[in-house]
């Protein structure tokens, strides 16, 4: 079974507005991790954010948010003010297991921001 | 801070050939490494998880006599693709978990390398 989901393989924002990326995850355990991840077309693996499944906040990094609902199991990231920098692949994440060092990859979701 | 460096981000060889993969952590000690394959517009695919000083614990489906990885000190892994094929031509990227000591914010965090991209004739 997908540990982690994200349901949009593209998607198109205008500059300057908000976009939501959308990931589910999958586990029965209490405490894991849940990442994003930036990937250019130069292929590096840019860290955005990271929410703790104890955490009661929502994670924020600057104009990244995480939208973390726990009951639903779900962690979208929220992009405030896009800039066409912004445009990439972005990667939901999630840790768990012993020392938090089993790593589950969503498929990705294509973004494009339009000028 | 966190910064994971790759060598080299492009090599070419010939089949049959061997291709070292250098992975370090410059700015901090990284007790677990990952080596990482990503065939395009895909996802990411673990290969194996090293701890220093010990023998790395490679994915099903993964063989360890073709992808040998050496993590020999807290902040270099290495990946060498032994006798290479066409069918390796991929990106490889690794990444790197902070150990003890990290003066960052985020030690469960995994940074990533830049990334390797072989291919083979």
């Amino acid at each position: 079974a997908q540990k982690i989901t994200q349901t949009q393989p593209g998607m198109f924002v205008q500059e300057k507005e908000a976009v939501t990326l959308d990931c589910t995850y999958d586990t029965s355990d209490q405490s894991y991790g849940l990442f994003w991840y930036k990937q250019p077309s130069s292929g590096e693996m840019i860290f955005l954010i990271y929410q703790g499944s104890y955490d009661e906040q929502n994670a924020t990094e600057g104009r990244y948010s995480l939208n973390f609902q726990k009951a639903r199991k779900s962690a979208n990231l929220v992009i405030s003010a896009s800039q066409l920098g912004d445009s990439a692949m972005y990667f939901c994440a999630m840790s768990q297991g012993y020392n938090f060092n089993k790593f589950y990859f969503g498929s990705g979701t294509k973004l494009n921001v339009k000028p | 801070g966190a910064v994971v460096s790759q060598h080299p981000s492009w090599v070419i060889c010939k089949s049959g050939t061997s291709v070292k993969i250098e992975c370090r952590s410059l700015d901090f000690q990284a007790t677990t490494m990952f080596w990482y394959r990503q065939f395009p517009k895909q996802s990411l695919m673990l290969m194996a998880t090293s701890n220093e000083g010990s023998k790395a614990t490679y994915e099903q489906g993964v063989e360890k006599d073709k992808f040998l990885i050496n993590h020999a000190s807290l902040t270099l892994s290495t990946l060498t693709v032994t006798s290479a094929h066409p069918e390796d031509s991929s990106f490889y990227i690794c990444s790197a978990r902070p150990g003890k000591g990290f003066s960052g914010t985020h030690q469960e965090t995994q940074y990533f390398g830049p990334g390797t991209r072989l291919l083979v004739l």
